[in-house]
């Protein structure tokens, strides 16, 4: 399995811009998660999907971010506008929830985000 | 409410030393307990995990953990550590769907 793989691996761009993280889960996990990882605020979980639909949003910072996930095998993560405290390294996880309890999350490599 | 303490943000040993990593947890019902490794540039990589049973859990890398009711703990583990094992650790709960990491501990190697 190839793993969990994020697109692109760094991205920099300006304030204002508007910015789009892609993530492929593992194929069969039925779990995704984006994360937000800064120095000062250590790894952050902004949204949660389950079956591809969000279970909980209350981590995302503001409406200017939003998440989707139209298929089992793709999501999003879009930031309009972005700013430079958006400056961050973004993970997507996935999983496979199972009744015997949870397996673990499976991380890709990252983001690299740089607003300038 | 569930949480997860790391203690120590840093910690240094020698090569060939023993590692130990804390982590003490807080949960109202019975815990599923993970711990994350992070090298640098990299995400964060499933090191093991407990969810039922023998409470000793080993994982990759020769690291294991226990559980420890009583204690609250879910500490990490090497009898001797190697210039590889320099990374960023993770320990994390399960609540829900969702995990609770802790504030992660960067370990040293000393030559």
């Amino acid at each position: 399995d190839a793993g969990v793989i994020q697109s692109p691996r760094h991205e920099v761009t300006e304030m204002g811009q508007e910015v789009t993280l892609r993530c492929k889960p593992i194929s069969g996990h039925n779990s995704l998660f984006w994360y937000r990882q800064t120095m000062m605020r250590g790894l952050e979980l902004l949204i949660y999907f389950n079956n591809n639909v969000p279970i909980d949003d209350s981590g995302m910072p503001e409406d200017r971010f939003s998440a989707k996930m139209p298929n089992a095998s793709f999501s999003t993560l879009k930031i309009q506008p972005s700013e430079p405290r958006d400056s961050a390294v973004y993970f997507c996880a996935s999983s496979l929830l199972v009744v015997q309890g949870p397996w673990g999350q499976f991380f890709g490599p990252g983001t690299r985000l740089t607003v300038l | 409410a569930q949480s997860v303490t790391q203690l120590g943000s840093h910690v240094s040993v020698s090569e060939g030393a023993l590692v130990l990593l804390r982590c003490n947890y807080s949960s109202s019902v019975p815990p599923y307990l993970f711990w994350y490794v992070q090298y640098p540039n990299q995400g964060l990589q499933l090191l093991l995990k407990y969810t039922t049973g023998a409470t000793l859990v080993k994982g990759i890398n020769g690291f294991e953990a226990e559980f420890k009711k009583s204690e609250t703990s879910f500490h990490l583990t090497k009898p001797s550590a190697h210039m590889s094992d320099a990374a960023e650790y993770f320990c994390a709960l399960n609540r829900d769907d969702k995990i609770i990491f802790g504030k992660g501990t960067r370990l040293h190697i000393l030559p």
